[in-house]
């Protein structure tokens, strides 16, 4: 498959715990970009990616967020200290142009 | 910042009936209006997307209008198939920004 990839696709944590989560992107694609779904919303952006630089992250990304790309090629999200506000879809797209994102699978984040 | 607002949140169809998705933007710089859908467990796939310098775009069954005066731009289904049932999310983007701002999703239902 050389579509975008995420991994876990579950993740079941306790309030307090760190998570951290993996996205692969389309080969050579050097945009990536992380967003958070809810149930009975669209994808809200979290932090985006030009190859290693992260370029722009959202006024609402708390500093319990942190995002890595550090070879232009997969990036990880940690989320220090989860709440329950936190649970919701995690989905992370990526594009080599200005239009069409291909988005990933995304992982689906509990928190108990 | 950019925002979308999207109408109806739910359509129900009859199979073979047509479908019409509505969303309004706010920055009148937004230049490019992807439709993405994300059927049920799945990641979210553009379907359509058209660019502000033209204002309808086909693509058999599904068509895009853009009218950029009023700010707002359509998503037609014509005869509606059951496997055209998922949630339809539109998007703006800026010109000069790479961040699409999403509205909240068209949960389409249509009826055999």
């Amino acid at each position: 498959d050389t579509g975008v990839s995420q991994d876990p696709r579950h993740k079941i944590t306790k309030r307090g715990q760190n998570v951290t989560f993996r996205c692969d992107p389309i080969s050579e694609h050097n945009r990536l970009y992380w967003y958070r779904q809810t149930l009975g919303q669209g994808p809200e952006f979290l932090t985006y990616f030009q190859n290693e630089a992260q370029l722009e992250k959202s006024r609402l990304l708390s500093d319990r967020f942190s995002a890595e790309r550090p070879k232009g090629s997969f990036s990880t999200l940690e989320i220090q200290r989860t709440e329950q506000g936190d649970s919701a879809m995690y989905l992370c797209a990526s594009t080599a142009d200005y239009y069409e994102q291909y988005f990933g699978p995304g992982t689906r984040l509990t928190v108990t | 910042g950019e925002n979308v607002e999207q109408h109806p949140s739910t359509l129900s169809v009859q199979e073979g009936d047509s479908a019409v998705i509505k969303c309004t933007y706010s920055d009148s710089a937004s230049n490019y209006f992807p439709w993405y859908k994300q059927e049920l467990g799945k990641r979210p796939q553009l379907i359509i997307d058209i660019r502000s310098n033209v204002g309808e775009k086909k693509d058999q069954r599904i068509a895009v209008t853009l009218n950029k005066t009023a700010k707002h731009f359509s998503l037609h289904i014509t005869e509606t198939q059951p496997e055209d049932s998922a949630v339809y999310f539109c998007a703006a983007r800026t010109g000069g920004s790479y961040i699409p701002t999403f509205g909240r999703g068209t949960s389409l239902i249509v009826h055999p």
